[in-house]
């Protein structure tokens, strides 16, 4: 079965701009979960969807928000981009977010902000 | 709060050596534990789970035993080999936090011939 996909791969923004990211989790999956990765703070988690609804945050500024739509899309957002944005954005589905359900992911999006 | 620790790399190691990777976690409550790894240029992969005190999760020659006494979950492998260079996360997931995995920092590991 097809994996998780991340669109665009890669992203070249400047400072000031908004961003949109795609996830389209696995069929079947309801969980989404959003992942910010810098070489500087590692893996941070951002926010997690299940079946349209916010369950989960992280601890990053408003500027960063998401949505999860009825097919279990997911999308995130980030306005005013900053260059501290710059990073690898991973989103992971699992079929429940439960505690030991295995999540899967995608190749990531590379965002550049210059 | 809940974190995981991993040991610091890089990690090299020559070809068929033993790995051994430290993690140990933080946690409220018995969290699952999990072992991803990451390839150039890729996304993660789930390695190995274990979701109770002293389950044994395995794969591809890896193994981890999760020790509530200690709070470790420490990954090794008999003899690595060169495609097993890659960069390794330790994880947690707790009770009543959903989807919500927490990671190390990585530990990156690179096998020479």
């Amino acid at each position: 079965k097809a994996g998780v996909t991340q669109t665009p791969r890669y992203l070249i923004k400047t400072r000031g701009q908004q961003v949109t990211l795609s996830c389209s989790p696995i069929s079947g999956h309801r969980s989404v979960s959003w992942y910010q990765q810098t070489p500087g703070q590692g893996l941070q988690f951002l926010f997690e969807y299940f079946s349209e609804t916010q369950r989960n945050k992280g601890n990053f500024p408003g500027r960063f928000s998401g949505r999860q739509f009825s097919n279990s899309r997911s999308e995130m957002n980030v306005s005013t981009l900053e260059l501290g944005d710059s990073a690898l954005y991973l989103c992971a589905s699992s079929i429940t977010g439960a505690l030991n359900t295995e999540a899967f992911f995608g190749q990531g999006t590379r965002l550049t902000v210059v | 709060g809940n974190s995981v620790t991993q040991m610091e790399g890089p990690v090299t190691l020559s070809e068929e050596a033993f790995l051994t990777i430290n993690c140990t976690y933080t946690a409220t409550g018995y969290p699952s534990l999990f072992w991803y790894v990451q390839y150039p240029g890729e996304g993660l992969q789930l390695l190995l789970k274990a979701t109770k005190a002293d389950d044994k999760g395995s794969n591809k020659g890896f193994e981890a035993t999760y020790r509530k006494e200690t709070t470790s979950f420490h990954l090794e492998k008999g003899s690595v080999q060169v495609s097993d260079s890659a960069v390794y996360f330790c994880a947690l997931s707790a009770y009543n936090q959903g989807g919500k995995l927490i990671f190390g920092q990585g530990t990156e590991l690179s096998v020479k011939p």
